[in-house]
């Protein structure tokens, strides 16, 4: 069965620094999504992309933050300087039609652990 | 905006009990609903959904019914695994792309 698959499983950074989570959709989707779940938290919308641009983000999702499909199969995220705050499992997720009614398809997340 | 409450928890039950978990929302229009599971270590795995009123989705012996007229899909299950032990999320998708998640429900199932 196809699956959305995310690098890496763990990733430690320095406050301050740059991150890049990967993911890799579900090859014929279109839509690509991030979320994130602080540790106890919910689990927050952070952006969905289709056709080579955001269509839709949510008030986190502030300038530090990106996306990039960088070719035909990876989609990313980049924190340009990390926060203490934004120590949380990242979700990536795809879905294959439009914005009505379909079902989103989660990868297995990134701890990213900001010291 | 749109909104999903769900009981809290932890929930602990017996094996092979009957197991409810609220999950009331808010929302214009006629969102989708979906009930997500998260496994000790792992990610969210979608579990069921309803795409319109009076559908019942069904997986694993898992049920949830769309109920408009009572804005709630509440999840049931008429004897739970110890392996059913996880947290369970009730969620949205209205307008446009975003998935809004209820707080989650942790469930332990006792041998």
């Amino acid at each position: 069965e196809p699956e959305v698959t995310q690098t890496p499983s763990h990733q430690v950074t320095q406050m301050g620094q740059e991150v890049i989570l990967r993911c890799v959709p579900i090859s014929n989707h279109l839509y690509f999504y991030w979320y994130r779940q602080i540790l106890g938290q919910k689990v927050e919308f952070l952006v969905s992309f289709y056709n080579n641009e955001i269509s839709e983000k949510s008030e986190i999702f502030d300038d530090q933050f990106s996306v990039e499909r960088p070719d035909g199969s990876n989609f990313t995220l980049k924190i340009r300087s990390t926060k203490l705050e934004d120590s949380a499992m990242y979700f990536c997720a795809s879905s294959g039609q439009g914005p009505w009614g379909d079902t989103q398809y989660f990868g297995p997340g990134t701890r990213l652990t900001v010291l | 905006g749109n909104s999903v409450t769900q009981m809290e928890g932890p929930v602990t039950l017996s094996e092979e009990a009957f197991l409810t978990i609220n999950c009331t929302y808010t929302a214009t229009g006629y969102p989708s609903l979906f009930w997500y599971v998260q496994y000790p270590g792992e990610g969210l795995q979608l579990l069921l959904k309803a795409t319109k009123a009076d559908d019942k989705g069904s997986n694993k012996g898992f049920e949830a019914t769309y109920r408009k007229e009572t804005t709630s899909f509440h999840l049931e299950k008429g004897s739970v695994q110890v392996s059913d032990s996880a947290v369970y999320f009730c969620a949205l998708k209205g307008k446009g792309n975003k998935l809004v998640f209820g707080a989650g429900t942790i469930l332990r199932v006792k041998s």
